[in-house]
């Protein structure tokens, strides 16, 4: 079965660190980008961070630019999420997704088709 | 950054009824466009990608269409399961990776 498991959250200060990990299974984890998308409880998705597969390239939402870094061990299967300088604004669920690649020729279109069940992340004093 | 914006933000429906949500983003995405399912306490699920494919196991009644800037997302007959909140997403070039703020789909 297909599945990402994601752990790590909690709460902590504004100002503090936490690093998010999420746990793939099932596919060939090394041949995907991943991304992190967070959600803060009753309003919209937020993209934040994505790496490719062999992590050599990383983006980041302007938010968390600077604060957040992204990585991934293919050797274990397991991406990452290291939040440093957390703010009250970073609190919401944050999911682990996959991004799958169809492409026809040269154009790729690029679905997120996997996602884990999320991990909550509270910044408060 | 490239910004959508969906409308309406909500809408009630019947069972059975025709849906349709729109997604206009700020520049031409040509069809590097994604629609998103997600019921309460769940993760969002795939439900199109590439602006009018359907994602494996996803019933026929959706269907979305569009080009440029402007997509639509359609839900032939309404089933009770499909009371949700629905996301449009660009993929456009390389992140980030917009969405639209969501439509809320919900019981008349």
């Amino acid at each position: 079965e297909v599945q990402l498991v994601e752990s790590g959250g909690d709460l902590v200060q504004p100002g503090g660190s936490l690093r998010l990990s999420c746990a793939a299974s099932g596919f060939i984890f090394s041949g995907y980008w991943m991304h992190w998308v967070r959600q803060v409880p009753g309003k919209g998705l937020v993209w934040v961070s994505h790496v490719d597969s062999d992590g050599s390239t990383t983006n980041y939402a302007d938010s968390v630019k600077g604060r957040f870094t992204i990585s991934r061990d293919n050797a274990k299967n397991t991406l990452y999420l290291q939040m440093n300088s957390l703010r009250v604004e970073d609190t919401a669920v944050y999911y682990c997704v996959r991004v799958n690649p169809v492409c026809y020729g040269r154009r790729c279109y690029y679905g997120m088709d996997v996602w884990g069940q999320g991990t909550t992340v509270t910044v408060s004093s | 950054d490239i910004q959508m914006t969906q409308s309406p933000s909500s809408l009630s429906a019947s069972v059975g009824d025709r849906v349709t949500i729109t997604c206009r983003a700020s520049q031409s995405i040509a069809r590097h466009l994604n629609w998103y399912q997600q019921k309460p306490g769940k993760a969002p699920k795939l439900l199109i990608y590439a602006a009018s494919n359907l994602q494996r196991g996803v019933p026929s009644r959706f269907s979305g269409s569009g080009s440029e800037t402007d997509f639509t997302l359609t839900i032939s007959s309404l089933q009770p399961e499909d009371f949700a909140v629905y996301y449009c997403q660009q993929t456009f070039n390389t992140p980030p990776w917009t969405f639209g703020q969501g439509t809320k789909v919900d019981i008349k």
